[in-house]
């Protein structure tokens, strides 16, 4: 399966400190994803990564992508407790098929 | 733009009824995808559509689900009779061939079936 698989499956930090998820996929894929969920609705868009590139930023958050090691990480940058919510990687390596992990649930404490 | 618009929200039925999801894509939006997400599976694709026309649906759970698009403004889940192990949230997304910004979700349906 590319089912991406994200790492840690929860974190909780502090507001102003980083916060560093990790994605792992098994197949090669074409580009990655990453979205963002808060409690009870949809998932929204984060940022798109393909597969030649190795790094892109948007505001506070950072994305890299490694294909040789078929993984890739989501930095939060001075985090807020707005940013709580759980975060998924999905990978797709034709098209638009992309498939979610099962997510990390981000905590960010006041 | 109003975004992908689903309804109902909610929705509470018994057991054997036939249940009916409704989602409106962006428009301009040629991809459009039914996911489903439950604690135990996290999020699953149901069933994808491009211009209207199914691409995918092995993720269909089984015959009790059916899903059309008819125009490409309008598209239905459909899941008759409903069981218990149903209850879900059901999201709907739309997207650009492209790629471009991603998918678009909706606020999703919380389907319970009792």
């Amino acid at each position: 399966s590319q089912q991406g698989e994200e790492d840690p499956q929860a974190l909780s930090i502090q507001e102003g400190e980083n916060a560093t998820m990790n994605c792992s996929y098994k197949t090669s894929i074409n580009n990655l994803q990453w979205y963002r969920q808060n409690s009870g609705r949809g998932l929204v868009h984060l940022i798109l990564i393909r597969s030649n590139e190795r790094e892109k930023h948007s505001g506070r958050l950072r994305v890299t992508l490694d294909t040789s090691k078929k993984s890739s990480s989501l930095l939060i940058t001075a985090s807020r407790a707005a940013d709580t919510a759980s975060y998924f990687c999905a990978t797709a390596n034709y098209g638009q098929n992309f498939v979610f992990g099962p997510g990390t649930r981000l905590s960010v404490l006041p | 733009d109003a975004g992908v618009i689903q309804s109902p929200r909610h929705e509470v039925t018994e057991m054997g009824q036939e249940v009916t999801l409704r989602c409106k894509p962006i428009s301009g939006h040629d991809y459009l995808f039914w996911y489903r997400q439950t604690m135990m599976r996290g999020l699953e694709l149901l069933i994808y559509f491009n211009n209207n026309v199914p691409i995918d649906d092995s993720g269909m759970p089984e015959d009790r689900f059916s899903a059309k698009m008819p125009n490409a403004s309008f598209s239905t889940l459909k899941i008759q009779p409903s069981e218990p192990r149903d209850s879900a949230v059901y999201f709907c997304a739309s997207s650009r061939s492209s790629g471009v910004g991603g998918y678009t979700f909706g606020s999703g349906t919380r389907l319970t079936v009792v």
